[in-house]
């Protein structure tokens, strides 16, 4: 399993634009990036995948570049609301491994 | 639809006393995961399930520990002899295998 490793916390102003680097050099051919959110007594919800380049939701925008050794997630005009752990993971995409969520990247978005 | 639900939602227990807890997973998944999340860390992998295969047990943290999952469906994690070090919230999640997990609300175990 690729280890990832990510910012222990942001903080960031309602409005802004937040951008969370993860790295994962160990990346393998066939890992997905994806990305996790969790608040406060609830358990993590999925946000997004990638393999390459970008992907976009109603969500975020998830950037990887084209070693991807590292992807970026991209939240845009947070509210307070996006006040959470980000916990960002490589999966293998046929699925059936353990996976390691790490310790996250905790955002604290202020007014 | 209904997701994954888990039961109790809280637990109390004394050191020394066994404990049981359980995980209904979204109807279809053949996979299913617990996880283990102490105050103010990450999420601690302890078990993973995959249809009829051995589970991978690779996160458990003691012989104290240990989990089943009947037909494939609902699981039950049970720690024997609890520690207070086992104060946690534990997670379940199930998938079908290369698509994202869903997430139970987790059971608060205490141990006084």
């Amino acid at each position: 399993l690729a280890k990832t490793t990510q910012p222990i916390s942001m903080d960031s102003y309602e409005g802004q634009e937040v951008n969370i680097t993860c790295s994962h050099n160990n990346i393998a051919t066939n890992d997905y990036i994806t990305w996790y959110q969790q608040f406060p007594s609830q358990g993590p919800r999925f946000i997004i995948q990638g393999y390459k380049t970008k992907v976009t939701n109603e969500v975020a925008s998830l950037f990887i570049p084209a070693d991807r050794k590292s992807s970026t997630l991209s939240l845009p005009r947070v509210s307070l609301s996006d006040t959470a752990v980000y916990y960002c993971l490589v999966v293998p995409n046929t699925g059936g491994f353990k996976t390691i969520f790490g310790a996250g990247t905790r955002l604290f978005v202020k007014a | 639809g209904a997701g994954v639900s888990q039961s109790p939602s809280n637990k109390v227990t004394e050191k020394g006393k066994d404990v049981e807890l359980r995980c209904d997973p979204i109807s279809g998944h053949t996979a299913l995961y617990w996880y283990r999340q102490s105050l103010g860390q990450g999420l601690e992998f302890l078990i993973y399930f995959q249809g009829n295969s051995a589970p991978d047990k690779s996160g458990l943290p003691s012989d104290r520990f240990s989990a089943e999952r009947t037909g494939g469906s609902v699981s039950t994690l049970t720690i024997q002899r609890t520690q207070q070090e086992d104060s946690a919230v534990y997670l379940c999640a199930s998938t079908t295998p290369g698509e994202e997990q869903f997430f139970g609300p987790g059971t608060r175990l205490t141990v006084l």
